[in-house]
């Protein structure tokens, strides 16, 4: 069974701080895919990102930044010089690819990031 | 048009009545996903749709019945529902069913049960 762990419930950051959103992860598949999703306050779950397990280089999108390790099991989220509108909901999550001939999606328990202005 | 349009946005229902919730894609996406979000809680996976047929029911009661009646259209019709009914309900969309790919969320209908 997949499981996705988000072990910060709640996290708050002062405007411009960095700051890293974390997620461990547990699957059996060698083939699987991890997103990142955030959901701000209007409720739509909007995609951020998509790594396989095959492709282990970080990737930098702007002040978002993703860093992958299977040794660990882990892939984490970090936001540089953080914005008031970078508050949100942020879910880690899970698909095994062609798991049951549908993309069944695990979600982990989300982070609630406030950034105080 | 990367759009995922829902309505009602908001909906407040008793425990004997009948309503829909409605959700739209003009993306051309051939699957198309029920979510049920309790308050601070993950989304929970109810239903997927694949060409406009019902290919997945997470062992959803029956009190839920999903309609998909064109490949554009998702409907979630509501009845007897239960106080812990209540949630947001998200509908989503992705171009195949099979792939594992990113999905596109709606806002969600907000949904009381009195």
């Amino acid at each position: 069974a997949q499981k996705v762990t988000q072990a910060q419930t709640e996290i708050s950051v002062v405007e411009k701080e960095d700051v890293t959103l974390d997620c461990v992860y547990e699957t059996r598949d060698t083939t699987y895919y991890l997103f990142w999703y955030k959901q701000p306050p209007s409720g739509e779950l909007v995609f951020l990102i998509r790594r396989n397990s095959f492709d282990e280089q970080n990737e930098i999108s702007g002040r978002y930044s993703w860093n992958f390790q299977k040794s660990t099991s882990s892939f984490n989220f970090t936001i540089t010089a953080s914005q008031v509108v970078d508050s949100a909901v942020y879910f880690c999550a899970l698909s095994e690819a062609g798991s049951g001939g549908y993309q069944k999606v695990t979600f982990g328990t989300g982070t609630k990031l406030q950034v105080i202005p | 048009d990367t759009e995922v349009t829902q309505t009602p946005k908001h909906l407040v229902m008793g425990m004997t009545n009948k309503k829909s919730l409605k959700c739209e894609q003009h993306m051309g996406h051939r699957a198309m996903y029920w979510y049920k979000q309790k308050a601070k809680k993950p989304p929970e996976l109810m239903f997927v749709y694949s060409y406009e047929k019902l290919s997945i029911n997470e062992s959803v009661p029956s009190r839920f019945s999903p309609e998909c009646p064109n490949s554009s259209l998702l409907n979630l019709h509501l009845h007897a529902l239960q106080p812990e009914d209540s949630a947001l309900y998200l509908c989503a969309s992705s171009q195949y069913r099979d792939r594992v790919e990113k999905l596109f969320f709606g806002s969600g209908t907000q949904l009381s049960v009195l």
